[in-house]
């Protein structure tokens, strides 16, 4: 079973606005990371949230991180057409990453 | 290379036939992963190796699947007897050490279609 569950599953939003995707885990993390995946090839790392961190940033990007609701979120503003990708969390407690089954966010020009 | 190499990138297959699909990680990382992921599904982890130690197969879904890395660096995933249910992008990842605190790299994937 995964992980990582993601919602919603699909976004579609436009151009400019802020888009808000969600992830909920099962088990204890050491850390929580978000990638990106364009065109269904291989994903880029967009963020790492470690588990005594609540808050992080990168350019746009703005993820959350609640250890007792088990619950993280990404926020990406001023939406752009390049954004329309899937985004997928990962969460791993060892070595291994699991992931959820991902958002696609698609932006409206 | 600069990132993660995999090849064939795209690959066709007929149903019973053997398919090896090659993983070039980064030069210096030690931990390699394969995933597989089926069309509009998440990420399914297979086989993860790190350094000297016994490979992680734990996510292998039968004895037809298998995976080696030579030398601590290129890995070859082999699927033997293929099915239709195969049929996936099969992912490869690497990173400089386990995953704990550290990014994986992901390759840009084999596409398998088992006809």
């Amino acid at each position: 079973s995964q992980q990582g569950e993601e919602d919603p599953q699909a976004l579609s939003i436009q151009e400019g606005e802020n888009a808000t995707m969600n992830c909920s885990y099962k088990t204890s993390i050491n850390n929580l990371q978000w990638y990106r995946q364009n065109s269904g090839r291989g994903l880029v790392h967009l963020i790492l949230i470690r588990s005594n961190e609540r808050e992080k940033h990168s350019g746009r990007l703005r993820v959350t991180l609640d250890t007792s609701k088990k619950s993280s979120s990404l926020l990406i503003t001023a939406s752009r057409a390049a954004d329309t990708a899937s985004y997928f969390c990962a969460t791993g407690g060892n070595e291994k990453l699991t992931f959820g089954t991902g958002t696609r966010l698609t932006i409206i020009p | 290379g600069a990132g993660v190499s995999q090849s064939p990138s795209n690959k066709v297959t007929e149903k019973g036939k053997d398919v090896e699909l090659r993983c070039d990680p980064i030069s210096g990382h030690t931990a390699l992963y394969w995933y597989r992921q089926s069309l509009g599904q998440g990420l399914e982890f297979l086989i993860y190796f790190q350094g000297n130690s016994a490979p992680d197969k734990s996510g292998l879904p039968s004895d037809r699947f298998s995976a080696e890395r030579t030398g601590g660096s290129v890995s070859t995933l082999t699927i033997q007897r293929t099915q239709q249910e195969d049929s996936a992008v099969y992912l490869c990842a690497s990173s400089q050490a386990g995953v704990r605190g550290n990014t994986i790299y992901f390759g840009e994937g084999s596409w398998l279609t088992v006809v």
